[in-house]
């Protein structure tokens, strides 16, 4: 079992829809939780990062890890073209080296 | 300030050949890391570094080296090159300390093993 699995889509959304994409994750040690978004043939870019459980929020981003689930999720409000990329979801323990990743979902957004 | 960077781009192999990738850093961080990433499979972590002069195996070390003589900068080195390298390299970097869990990225380079 991969440490992190995620949902490899692709995933197709008009313009303005909601766009919830989706992880879990089997290590109960890991405490930080990543988001980075990855456009075509450029390196990750970190999105969103959040510390244990809860929700946080950056404009039409908002982060959530539930740990009682071992679920990571990020919604997209009010989804742009420009939002068209590979979602890459991470996490890690406090301290470690090895930072897990999920294999990516691919978003596009259809104007 | 440039973040990280990495050099080639882009580079076509033959079987057997060596080479060497290097990754550079101004952010002054003590870790930096190669990855490597492939279709279906994310991005695996091949070495990584925890401050200048020391290295480390990660997930997929076979068939590759690396050096961190100086600070700002982690080579990653393929001896003998397979077409199983055939792959897009990135270099990551993270600073020290608490709550620095966040790992910054290099742009890439792809690398074609013929």
């Amino acid at each position: 079992q991969k440490e992190v699995e995620q949902d490899p889509g692709p995933l197709s959304v008009p313009e303005g829809a909601i766009v919830s994409l989706n992880c879990t994750y089997s290590n109960s040690a890991f405490q930080y939780f990543m988001w980075y978004r990855q456009y075509s043939r450029k390196g990750p870019e970190l999105l969103m990062y959040t510390y244990s459980s809860g929700n946080k929020e950056d404009g039409r981003f908002t982060a959530q890890v539930d740990k009682s689930s071992k679920y990571i999720s990020l919604f997209i409000r009010d989804s742009q073209p420009s939002d068209s990329a590979t979602y890459l979801c991470a996490s890690i323990q406090t301290g470690a080296n090895n930072l897990f990743f999920g294999t990516g979902t691919r978003l596009t957004v259809i104007p | 300030n440039a973040g990280v960077t990495q050099t080639p781009k882009f580079r076509v192999l033959k079987t057997g050949q060596s080479m060497t990738l290097l990754c550079a850093q101004d952010m002054n961080h003590e870790y930096m890391y190669w990855y490597r990433q492939d279709p279906g499979m994310g991005l695996r972590l091949i070495h990584y570094s925890v401050g200048e002069g020391t290295t480390a195996k990660g997930e997929v070390p076979d068939g590759y080296n690396v050096s961190r003589l100086k600070k700002q900068n982690f080579l990653l080195g393929l001896e003998s090159a397979a077409p199983s390298q055939t792959s897009v390299y990135f270099c990551a970097t993270k600073g020290a300390g608490a709550g620095q869990e966040t790992q910054y990225f290099g742009p890439g380079t792809r690398l074609l093993v013929l």
